[in-house]
Formats: C-alpha cells, sequence, structure tokens
C-alpha cells in the first residue's frame, strides 16, 4: 500500500471549517484513499473514502486532486468533539484476507479551540 | 450501521496470568476481523489478521505462542495474551470488515490492559 504523510498537528477555531492535508505521492491507480479519526481512549471511526472523485458525506467532505497525489479532509463547521487524531490512509478496495488490513500512519493531531 | 463491541473495556491483571479479550460484530457477519496494539502516544499498530474458521495471520514480530485469536464464528473473535508480563499493558483494539465489497472496516471501542 502507498505511503501517506500528514503533518502532525494542527489546530481550528470552534465552528470554522478545519482543512486537514494528506501527501500520498505515490498512489496507484486502484488506491483508494479512506480516513478514519480516533478520539482519546477510544477505537479509530471511519469517516469517509474515495477514489479520485470528491466525496462529501454528514461528517466531512474529501477532496482529492485531479492528480490524484493529495487529498484535504474537510470538516466544514468544527466543534470541540472533531478533536482527535486523524488518520489518512490509501489502499486497495476489494481485497480479501490479509490484504485487506489497514495500515496506520502517525496522523494528524487536530485541535478545535473555544 | 456496523457496530462492533469488544469486551471487557479494561482489565487488571496480574504478571503471569492469562487475559481474554472479545470483539463481537453487532449487526453484521464478519469475515475477517483484525487486532491491534497501541502504545501511549503511538499509533496503532497491526497484530495479526483472522478469518473466520481458519489460523490468524500474524504481523512480523508478534508471538503466535503468547497471543492467541481464535474466530470461531462470523461474530466473534478473541484475542488470548497468555503469561501476560507488565510490557504487556497496552490498548487493544479490533477491527471487522463486512465482506471483501465493503473494505470500510468498523473498530471496536478497545480494552485497556494493565498487567501488574
Amino acid at each position: 500500500d502507498a505511503k501517506t504523510t500528514q503533518p502532525p498537528s494542527m489546530d481550528c477555531a470552534e465552528g470554522r471549517a478545519a482543512n486537514l492535508p494528506c501527501n500520498h505521492s505515490t498512489i496507484s491507480g486502484n488506491e483508494y484513499v479512506y480516513w478514519y479519526r480516533q478520539i482519546h481512549s477510544q477505537g479509530p471511526q471511519y469517516i469517509i473514502h474515495g477514489l479520485k472523485n470528491n466525496e462529501t458525506n454528514e461528517m466531512a467532505s474529501l477532496i482529492i486532486t485531479e492528480d490524484r497525489k493529495s487529498s484535504t479532509l474537510i470538516l466544514p463547521h468544527a466543534t470541540l468533539r472533531d478533536t482527535a487524531v486523524y488518520y489518512c490512509i490509501v489502499r486497495v478496495r476489494g481485497n480479501t484476507g490479509a490484504n485487506s488490513k489497514l495500515t496506520f500512519g502517525k496522523g494528524i493531531t487536530l485541535s478545535v479551540r473555544p | 450501521g456496523a457496530v462492533v463491541s469488544q469486551h471487557p473495556s479494561w482489565v487488571i491483571c496480574k504478571s503471569g496470568t492469562s487475559v481474554k479479550i472479545e470483539c463481537r460484530s453487532l449487526d453484521f457477519q464478519a469475515t475477517t476481523m483484525f487486532w491491534y496494539r497501541q502504545f501511549p502516544k503511538q499509533s496503532l499498530m497491526l497484530m495479526a489478521t483472522s478469518n473466520e474458521g481458519s489460523k490468524a495471520t500474524y504481523e512480523q514480530g508478534v508471538e503466535k505462542d503468547k497471543f492467541l485469536i481464535n474466530h470461531a464464528s462470523l461474530t466473534l473473535s478473541t484475542l488470548t495474551v497468555t503469561s501476560a508480563h507488565p510490557e504487556d499493558s497496552s490498548f487493544y483494539i479490533c477491527s471487522a470488515r463486512k465482506d471483501f465489497t465493503n473494505t470500510e472496516a468498523f473498530f471496536g471501542q478497545g480494552t485497556r490492559l494493565t498487567v501488574v
């Protein structure tokens, strides 16, 4: 699976949009971009995923550049409860067994301030 | 939704004893489950991949005889930490996938193990 790089941390004000960047310059054509987050002392939570088109759901939006070498997760109106570590992961969709594992990097710590 | 439940949420045990952690998919059948370990201020490290009815696949460096994994049904996988030592104290997290066409993995809430 392709490797991703994320800044170690960032912060934003409550109510403002949080834009979390991720670089995945070695991504392959059949690899998707996944975002998970982990609130302190909890298991990770799935947020969103995409291949090449921008995606939006009730939690966030995912913007993938045309060359697919980077992406941005957008939390449109950040709240204090969005403070967490956010992981950007790229992997092939549809693999089975051991090839379907998710490999977590260090992620980016988002701190939402009042 | 897709809910994965772990039990217990936390456990304290004495050195040398064994501890079993359960991971259940509550509203779906999980052909594949994964076990992770997370030390303080570190990321999740995959320990093993578990397929229902077959032996688990362990990551390099993870002792299969120490971390016993059983995936006897499509809704239950267990991790047993045998002969626990203080260095095994960690946050253990499981995740499950519905099937190979749906790769959004769902995670349990984690189990905090403290070995004293």
